[in-house]
């Protein structure tokens, strides 16, 4: 069964640009988790969507967005990029129901704000 | 507040020399404890989850435990492969999102 894979891997950008990332859980997996990890504050959740519904927030501004699709892959937007959004962005999907809390991560995406 | 605290923040082990990993957390209706394992520049690798106190896992040379208050992940006899970052996270709290501890990096030298 293939992973979670998140595209692209590297990006780099420049203060004030957006940027999108995107997300496809693993097959039959119908809930997505975003993640913002740095050296600094480590994992911090961002946003957790279902059939295409937030069901959570983290403590982000409003500058990060996210949303799903019916194929439950997700996509993450950053607008107007700050050097302190430098950082690895994960995804990980999980299969919803009683029991099944475990969340399985992609690889991530390496941004770099210069 | 919820909180996770991971300890130490690194370990450096000789390969053979077995140590154990600490993961306390503060969090109301604990839904669940995992630990994960990352290299890197990867993601975190799924490892065990822990849903009860007393309730023990184990996979190959790694074993997880959970009391009401924290949790052990007891590596016995590492090798050089084992060195990386292991995550600890809980499930539970007042947002209902896992809530992730800074991770210890493990270093086990040959």
């Amino acid at each position: 069964k293939a992973g979670v894979t998140q595209t692209p891997r590297y990006l780099i950008k420049t203060r004030g640009q957006q940027v999108t990332l995107s997300c496809s859980p693993i097959s039959g997996h119908r809930s997505v988790s975003w993640y913002q990890q740095t050296p600094g504050q480590g994992l911090q959740f961002l946003f957790e969507y279902f059939s295409e519904t937030q069901r959570n927030k983290g403590n982000f501004p409003g500058r990060f967005s996210g949303r799903q699709f019916s194929n439950s892959r997700s996509e993450m937007n950053v607008s107007t990029l700050e050097l302190g959004d430098s950082a690895l962005y994960l995804c990980a999907s999980k299969f919803f129901g009683v029991g099944t809390d475990t969340q399985y991560f992609g690889p991530g995406t390496r941004l770099t704000v210069l | 507040e919820d909180q996770v605290t991971q300890s130490p923040e690194a370990l450096r082990l000789q390969e053979g020399e077995s140590s154990s990993l600490n993961c306390s957390y503060t969090v109301s209706g604990l839904r669940g404890l995992f630990w994960y394992r990352q290299d890197p520049g990867k993601g975190p690798e799924f490892l065990f989850t822990l849903y009860s106190a007393g309730e023990e896992k184990e996979k190959e040379r790694l074993k997880a435990t959970l009391t009401k208050k924290e949790s052990f992940l007891h590596i016995t006899a590492p090798k050089p492969e084992d060195s990386a970052t292991y995550l600890c996270a809980v499930l539970g709290g007042s947002q209902g999102n896992l809530i992730f501890g800074k991770g210890t990096k493990l270093s086990v030298k040959p």
